[in-house]
């Protein structure tokens, strides 16, 4: 079974500075694909960035950007220029790619950011 | 944006009872799901569907659940006799179809259900 990782329960950055987010996953598929997912204090999950395992280049969104390393089955999640609205949870997550395939997330990690 | 959305955003029952939670997934999606997020816990899948039926169940999904999609647009969760364990966060998702299959899923805002 596919397992996620996230072994940072907490983790806290100052305003304008670039926090990385650990995540590491179990599989022994070579195709499917990596989510992270904020849940902020309203407890929505609201959709980070994804990346698909077979595509080599590392997904970028804004100020958000992955380093996915599969051989490593690493898959972190930085934070540039971070803002006070970005204090949330952060979930990592993993599909396998198919119909109607489930999200497999890891534990979270908690985000605070200070002034 | 099209968003999903669900109803209600909070649903107190007694131990015992039945609830429905609902969900409006967004309007050109073929897949849906229902996950839960016990206070505290990380997500956890209960099931998917497609076409009319069950896809996936997790062991979470025993026979007190059920989910249906009574008309074109509601996406409905059931739990028969609510446990105090049933207490949670419950999200609905919808994903649309690409070449490989379902695609990302879109989340709900969900409905927190507090089992008395």
């Amino acid at each position: 079974a596919q397992t996620v990782t996230q072994s940072q329960p907490e983790m806290s950055v100052q305003e304008a500075e670039t926090v990385t987010l650990s995540c590491t996953y179990d599989t022994s598929e070579s195709d499917y694909y990596l989510f992270w997912y904020k849940q902020p204090p309203s407890r929505q999950m609201i959709l980070v960035i994804r990346q698909e395992a077979y595509k080599q280049q590392n997904a970028t969104e804004n100020r958000f950007s992955v380093n996915f390393q599969k051989a490593a089955k690493s898959f972190s999640l930085k934070i540039s220029d971070s803002q006070l609205g970005d204090a949330a949870m952060y979930f990592c997550a993993y599909r396998m790619p198919g119909t109607a395939s489930k999200l497999t997330f890891g534990t979270g990690t908690r985000l605070q950011v200070t002034l | 944006e099209p968003e999903v959305t669900q109803t209600p955003s909070h649903q107190v029952t007694q131990m015992g009872q039945e609830v429905i939670l609902r969900c409006v997934p967004i309007s050109n999606h073929l897949y849906f799901y229902w996950y839960r997020q016990i206070l505290g816990q990380k997500v956890e899948f209960l099931v998917s569907f497609y076409n009319n039926e069950i896809s996936e169940k997790s062991e979470i999904f025993d026979d007190q659940f059920s989910v249906e999609r009574p008309d074109g647009s509601n996406f409905t969760l059931k739990i028969r006799s609510t446990k105090l364990e049933d207490s949670a966060m419950y999200f609905c998702a919808s994903s649309e179809v690409n070449t490989r299959g379902a695609d990302t899923q879109y989340f709900g805002p969900g409905t927190r259900l507090t089992v008395l």
